[in-house]
Parts: C-alpha cells; structure tokens; sequence
C-alpha cells in the first residue's frame, strides 16, 4: 500500500535555526512528490514538486529535495511567518488514464518563536 | 493570483440531512477535485473529475457522495444523508493540466454533522 510518513510530527525552532523536516514514501511507483504549506483554518498551499531523485528547488528559505526513499524540506534561517503545517504529498504510478490521486501524509507542525 | 472559492466556509446539519457544498475553480482549469481533512487526520482524496464525469473516487467516496459541475464554473459536492463521521474539513481544489504541476485548494468548508 501506498504511505507517506513525515517526521517529526512538530518542530520548535529559535528565529535563525535552521533545520529539515523527512517525508519518507512508499509507492508503487512515484510520478511526483509535492509539498504543501497550510496555515490554520486554511487549504494546503503548493510550495514544490519534484519528479526524480536528486532533483532539488528552492524558494527564498525553503529547499526541497529529493532520494528514491525520502524528502527533505530544509528551512534556512527561519523567521516566525514560517509557522504552519508542512505537507508532503505523493502521486504514485500507474497513470492509468485517470488523474491520480495525492497521498498526504500528516504533516510536520513547524513553530518558528522570535 | 487566482483563487479557489469555496462557500459556505461553515455548514452545521443534522445528521440524516443532505448537505451541499460549493466550490468555483480557477476560470481556465480542466481538472477539479475534492480532498477532506477530519481533524487531526491527513488530507484525504475523495473525488477527481475531468470532462464532466468521474475520473477516479477513493473508498469513502460511496453512493452518498456525489459531485457536479452544474454550468461553467462551479462545482459541487452533494452528501445524500450525512452521517456523524462526514463531519471533517472539505476542501475543493483545481488544477489546468493533467500533470500535478500546481494543485490549488480553496480554503475549505468545514461540515459539523450533529
């Protein structure tokens, strides 16, 4: 079966301490593993994909990475408007003709404290 | 940026009534979906929909459930008879193509089923 399993399941951290959150997957096949920011009371927002292993994106304090087994999201110096849920999100093969769906995991709760 | 409109943000029914939630997607995309979140539980995949008709429903998406895009630009999830265990956050996202390139979510509608 299909999983995704983030760790840890919460993370304080000091404004300036860097740090990485795991997404590590089991899938029959991976077609793309996508992380998602959501704030309280609010919808997954899209942050990165990533489609094969040793690719890597960034987005100013964030840096998404990828293996064949595991994800990193790397936060460099964070401040506390990066307080929220980290979601990571497979979509796994086969791509049989329908549109796949995402499998979540259940998210890191990062709280960046000044 | 576009957004995902989802109304009502709040629904309390009562159990064994039929509840509808709406949603309108980004005017250009093709793809449409539902995913609910029960509180303190993963994301999880309901329903996708592609050129009007079903592409792919998960396990709990069953003979209760049932979704459509009634003219151009909304889409709705209809519960025939809610039960205790709908009550969760539904939330409506879109996409443009086939690919999960960026998967955009509404910021939900949260059922309480009493």
């Amino acid at each position: 079966e299909d999983q995704v399993t983030q760790s840890p399941e919460a993370l304080r951290l000091q404004e300036g301490e860097s740090s990485s959150l795991n997404c590590s997957y089991t899938v029959s096949g991976l077609r793309g593993l996508f992380w998602y920011r959501q704030d309280p009371g609010k919808g997954p927002e899209f942050l990165f994909t990533l489609y094969s292993a040793g690719e890597e994106k960034e987005k100013e304090r964030l840096k998404a990475t990828l293996t064949k087994k595991e994800s990193f999201l790397h936060i460099t110096a964070p401040k506390p408007e990066d307080s929220a849920t980290y979601l990571c999100a497979v979509q796994a093969q086969p791509f049989s003709g329908g549109y796949n769906k995402l499998i979540f995991g259940a998210g890191t709760r990062l709280a960046v404290h000044p | 940026e576009p957004e995902v409109t989802q109304t009502p943000s709040h629904q309390v029914t009562q159990m064994g009534q039929e509840v509808i939630l709406r949603c309108v997607p980004i005017s250009n995309h093709l793809y449409f979906y539902w995913y609910r979140q029960i509180l303190g539980q993963k994301v999880e995949f309901l329903v996708s929909f592609y050129n009007n008709e079903i592409s792919e429903k998960s396990e709990i998406f069953d003979d209760q459930f049932s979704v459509e895009r009634p003219d151009g630009s909304n889409f709705t999830l209809k519960i025939r008879s809610t039960k205790l265990e709908d009550s969760a956050m539904y939330f409506c996202a879109s996409s443009l193509g086939r690919r999960y390139e960026k998967l955009f979510f509404g910021s939900g509608t949260q059922l309480s089923v009493l």
